[in-house]
């Protein structure tokens, strides 16, 4: 059965540094989104992405974040100059018209 | 902005049913989606239900959807200690742009 899946893991950064998580989404999708997952909170949307652009952002989505569709098969989520807040499980996850399926999700841990 | 809430904590024994209940206030939702987390995973998608049903039916799972009361609730027959996880309601309005998710309840099945 096909999977979303991400790389890697689980990132350790230092405050302040570039992270790129990557998502290779399911391959007839056309919906793509990352959410984040603070440890104990609710899962919170990030954006969503359809047709090669992004169709949404949360108010959490500021300058930060950007996203990109490189190759037609990767997905990925660049966060710029990390903060000790952004320390959090990012999902990915990819869609048709009526469901979503998540990815295992990436640790990211700020220092 | 939408709302979707859920209680935090159901405990249950085993062979007993589960009832995991969710109210959600944005009346444009168009499907509504039960997804179960289990430690250190990602979010599973169980089942989900488009907003002109009210019940959906699948295995040990049940789905009833009350639209007036903006009400959804999941219900697990003969519950079993692999059920114990985290169960997220979501939805989402027209267009598949966004979801919203409840802060999760957590289910713990005594055996």
């Amino acid at each position: 059965e096909p999977e979303v899946t991400q790389t890697p893991s689980h990132q350790v950064t230092q405050m302040g540094q570039e992270v790129i998580l990557r998502c290779v989404p399911i391959s007839n999708h056309l919906y793509f989104y990352w959410y984040r997952q603070i440890l104990g909170q609710k899962v919170e949307f990030l954006v969503s992405f359809y047709n090669n652009e992004i169709s949404e952002k949360s108010e959490i989505f500021d300058d930060q974040f950007s996203v990109e569709r490189p190759d037609g098969s990767n997905f990925t989520l660049k966060i710029r100059s990390t903060k000790l807040e952004d320390s959090a499980m990012y999902f990915c996850a990819s869609g048709s018209t009526d469901t979503q399926y998540f990815g295992p999700g990436t640790r990211l841990t700020v220092l | 902005g939408e709302d979707v809430e859920q209680s935090l904590f159901l405990s249950v024994r085993e062979g007993d049913s589960s009832v995991i209940n969710c109210t959600y206030t944005d009346s444009s939702s168009t499907y509504l989606y039960w997804y179960k987390q289990e430690p250190g995973a990602g979010l599973q998608l169980l089942t989900y239900i488009f907003s002109n049903m009210d019940m959906k039916q699948d295995q040990r799972l049940t789905v009833l959807l009350n639209k007036k009361d903006k009400h959804l609730s999941l219900r697990i027959a003969d519950t079993q200690t692999g059920d114990s996880a985290i169960y997220f309601c979501a939805e989402t309005p027209h267009g598949f742009n966004k979801f919203y998710f409840g802060s999760g309840t957590k289910l713990n099945v005594k055996p």
